[in-house]
């Protein structure tokens, strides 16, 4: 089945340690995207990528690194610069067939918190 | 003022009810729009996309764009207990490569 994985399901951060969350993707999708999740917040755009080695900040990439050097694959890292990192943070990508306007489709997210 | 509102609930209901869930925005150059729908720890699954004004129907769920209004709904007939999530509204322009989200609102359906 075509789908999107997150791994792992659960991650856990030392103080100044950096984490790096996985997304990986068989949809054939070229746009991937970073959203994290707050309770009562929706979700906000950490970073996107129309193409493989091309990446975009989104409003909230301070304390977040990422790299497209796959098209199936756009792993996350939260660096110890990011002194909020508890959240759950979704994957998502796009295809720009047809348009740029297609559907956004998500994994099933990676819960971060702090040990 | 944020560019996308919704009532967060929570929304609690019998089975069988029809339910109403509701998104207003700002921006009038939105052109596109989505419901998503969220279970407990997973990610939003994409229940209805629709462009411009106007109604969509997928058998039990009804989605509507005013854009007169700034206002979306998305209907839910003969609801079940399995709807019982939170759902998210999302919009985009015809530019614009990232969506603007909702807070969500939590729905359960009482059996």
């Amino acid at each position: 089945d075509g789908g999107i994985t997150q791994s792992p399901k659960y991650l856990f951060r030392k103080e100044g340690q950096n984490v790096t969350l996985s997304c990986e993707q068989n949809l054939n999708h070229d746009a991937m995207y970073w959203y994290r999740q707050d309770p009562g917040q929706g979700l906000r755009l950490i970073y996107y990528s129309q193409i493989v080695n091309d990446f975009q900040k989104g409003d909230i990439a301070e304390g977040y690194s990422v790299s497209r050097e796959k098209k199936e694959s756009f792993p996350l890292t939260v660096t110890s610069a990011q002194k909020n990192p508890t959240a759950f943070y979704l994957c998502a990508s796009s295809t720009p067939r047809g348009g740029s306007n297609q559907p956004q489709h998500f994994g099933d997210g990676t819960r971060l918190s702090i040990l | 003022q944020k560019e996308v509102e919704q009532d967060p609930g929570p929304l609690s209901v019998p089975e069988g009810a029809i339910v109403s869930l509701n998104c207003t925005y700002s921006n009038s150059a939105f052109q596109y729009f989505m419901w998503y729908r969220q279970y407990s720890r997973k990610g939003p699954e994409l229940l209805m996309y629709t462009y411009s004004s106007g109604n969509k129907e997928d058998g039990r769920f009804t989605a509507q764009v005013d854009k007169s209004s700034k206002y979306i709904s998305l209907f839910i007939r003969d609801s079940q207990p399995s709807d019982s999530a939170t759902y998210l509204c999302a919009m985009k322009d015809g530019s614009a490569r990232q969506l603007t989200f909702g807070s969500g609102t939590q729905l359960t359906v009482l059996p």
